[in-house]
């Protein structure tokens, strides 16, 4: 089955753009969900399709997809972003499977 | 807005059998375009689907599972369970329910999650 792929730590300063990767062959034929995930707390969508804000999150925080690799930005970081972050797509060639990457901490220096 | 909560036992013993549910609102569950499904998450470890419910009632799990992973629905009472017989000490985690899309093009909602622990 496929597998999707995100550095385990990215670390920035505050003010700087932080950009979480994550790749997967899946990820040429299915959409990204990106969730945020702060210690003790349920996870928070922060992006779907690929690029898009639910409603109350942040015009910082925005995405793209380059074939089998789809890319969080988050512009301006700021202490508050510091926390987990999760990618997550389906693969539904034979049957259907919800995969997660392995998450990527976020530090903010 | 839909809302979902999990409910459950917070302790369950070794090779029990665990039952959750989740109570929805604000949405039907004969949607065509989502899955109702659980993911969970052990103490310090990453997220990992364990299995979804379509409208119709087709279900998949995740394979890892072995087979051990069963979901049902009741939408009289707008509640869908997990029940995940065989239980080790690895099926303790935080266990969230979730609605989320079959084309992956729309919003997807959690339920803050029920903390399962397993010990004799």
């Amino acid at each position: 089955s496929y597998e999707l792929t995100q550095p385990p730590s990215v670390s920035v300063s505050p003010g700087q753009t932080a950009r979480i990767t994550c790749s997967g062959e899946v990820l040429t034929k299915q959409y990204v969900y990106w969730y945020q995930q702060k210690p003790g707390q349920a996870p928070v969508l922060v992006l779907y399709k690929d690029s898009e804000r639910p409603s109350g999150i942040p015009e910082r925080f925005s995405g793209s997809n380059s074939g089998k690799t789809v890319t969080l930005t988050i512009s301006g970081v700021q202490s508050e972003d510091e926390a987990d972050y999760y990618c997550q797509s389906a693969d539904s060639t034979v049957t259907y499977e919800v995969l997660f990457g392995g998450g990527t901490k976020l530090t903010v220096l | 807005q839909l809302q979902l909560h999990e409910s459950g036992p917070g302790l369950v013993k070794p090779s029990a059998t665990l039952s959750l549910t989740c109570t929805f609102s604000g949405a039907s569950f004969s949607s065509p375009t989502y899955f109702w499904g659980w993911m969970r998450q052990p103490p310090g470890k990453g997220l990992e689907w364990v299995g979804s419910m379509l409208y119709s009632g087709s279900t998949s799990y995740n394979p890892s599972l072995k087979s051990r992973a069963t979901i049902s629905v009741d939408t009289s009472k707008s509640q869908f369970s997990l029940t995940l017989t065989s239980v080790t000490a690895t099926d303790a985690a935080v266990y969230y329910c979730a609605r989320h899309p079959v084309d992956g093009d729309r919003e997807a909602y959690w339920g803050q999650g029920t903390l399962v622990t397993v010990s004799s």
